[in-house]
Parts: structure tokens; C-alpha cells; sequence
């Protein structure tokens, strides 16, 4: 089955200063990445997917992620961090072993933006 | 708009009570997911449903029910049964895709807090 690691249970960046949130994937063959962010209380918004196209994959507010298959790695990064990113985040790969093609879930990235 | 709504917002149950969460979607999309979520452990899947009248257990669901009667509505109930329900819901869909298409986009609702008193 696909699976996916978030290596940071929680991230604390100054605001202005770089974003990176770090995801490592096991997969027996080439995956379906995604990004979700989720604010408090909220639900789940894709920020970018990653489908064997371009290997680096640029989302919504400024967010990308770099798909690396030597080192099944698919980190989120962004140049600068606002207030408005503290959030919870998710790397999700698409398990096409299980019928429904239903998603795996890392178990989430805290991040939290100081003034 | 097109989207997926969830109701209520927040649900309280009493013990031994079984309640049903809402989910409706007007995205037109043929599967529907149900996850529960609990803090620092992620999403986890529940039940799904790939079309309607059909649906498949997910990783938990023990304690609870669904059913797929319409393609827009897939109701999720929390029974007596389930002896750990406080979490929060949250319901998902997406488009149905070929067997070769791997990706799978899905798009959630702003999710119920359930909470047992």
C-alpha cells in the first residue's frame, strides 16, 4: 500500500522567512501527491497535486512542491511566510491498491507563523 | 456555488444514541468518502461510496452505517455501537475515473464536530 511520512509534527517560521514542510512517500510505483491545508475548525483545500507531469508542481498562495523519485521525497515549500499560512497541513498520496482509489493521509504539519 | 455541504456544524450525543451526519454535494461527482480525523493522527477513512447504491468499508468502520441512495447525498450514521465517536467528520467527493487514471482529487465539506456528553 502507498504511505506517506510527514517527518515535522509541528514548524515554526517567522513571518517573511521561508516555508519547508517535508513528506516522504513509499509507493511500488510511480504516485498521485497532493497538499491539503486545513485552517481550524475547517475543511480540507487542495494546494497542489503532483500527477507525473512536471516534477515541480506549483500550487495556490504561492506554495510548490518538488516530486523527487531517488529520494521518494515531495517537500512543500514557500519563499516567504504570512500570517495567513499558520495552518494545519497534509501530504496525501492516492493508493490505486485499495478500490475507490481512496486517499492516505500523513498524519499533518503544524505551522506556525510568528510576527 | 458548487460544493459539499455538512450538517450540523456541531452534534452532541448522549450515550447509547445513534445520530446522523449530513453530507450533500452538487459537484456532480460519482464517489463519496467519509473520514474522521482526531488529533495528530491525520484522516482516516470510514466508508466510501463509488456510485450510488454501493459502498465499501473503509479502515473504521466499526460503529457506523452509511447509505447511497442519491448521487448528491451520502449520510453518515454514528451508532451506539461506536464507543469512541467525539472526533471531527469530515465528508469528501470526487469525479469517478478510468482504471489508467490514477489521480484522484477530492474535495471536502467544512466537517461536523461530533462530541459524546
Amino acid at each position: 500500500a502507498q504511505s506517506v511520512t510527514q517527518l515535522d509534527s509541528h514548524v515554526s517560521v517567522s513571518e517573511g522567512t521561508p516555508v519547508l514542510l517535508r513528506c516522504n512517500y513509499s509507493s511500488s510505483y510511480s504516485p498521485s501527491l497532493f497538499w491539503y491545508v486545513q485552517h481550524p475548525n475547517k475543511g480540507l483545500q487542495l494546494l497542489l497535486k503532483y500527477t507525473s507531469a512536471a516534477t515541480l508542481v506549483k500550487g495556490i498562495n504561492g506554495f510548490e512542491a518538488e516530486f523527487k523519485k531517488s529520494e521518494t521525497s515531495f517537500h512543500l515549500t514557500k519563499p516567504s511566510a504570512h500570517m495567513s499560512d499558520a495552518a494545519e497541513y497534509f501530504c496525501v498520496v492516492s493508493d490505486p491498491g485499495r478500490s475507490g482509489y481512496a486517499l492516505n493521509f500523513g498524519k499533518g504539519t503544524s505551522l506556525l507563523v510568528t510576527p | 456555488d458548487g460544493g459539499i455541504t455538512q450538517s450540523p456544524k456541531y452534534l452532541f450525543r448522549k450515550e447509547g444514541q445513534n445520530v446522523t451526519l449530513s453530507c450533500e454535494q452538487n459537484l456532480n461527482h460519482d464517489a463519496m468518502y467519509w473520514y474522521r480525523q482526531d488529533p495528530g493522527q491525520g484522516l482516516r477513512l470510514i466508508y466510501y461510496s463509488q456510485i450510488v447504491n454501493d459502498f465499501q468499508k473503509g479502515d473504521i468502520a466499526e460503529g457506523y452505517s452509511v447509505s447511497r441512495e442519491k448521487k448528491e447525498s451520502f449520510p453518515l450514521t454514528v451508532t451506539s455501537a461506536q464507543k469512541n465517536p467525539t472526533a471531527f467528520y469530515l465528508c469528501a467527493s470526487s469525479i469517478a475515473f478510468s482504471g489508467t487514471d490514477f489521480y484522484n482529487e477530492q474535495f471536502f465539506g467544512p466537517g461536523t464536530r461530533l462530541t459524546v456528553l
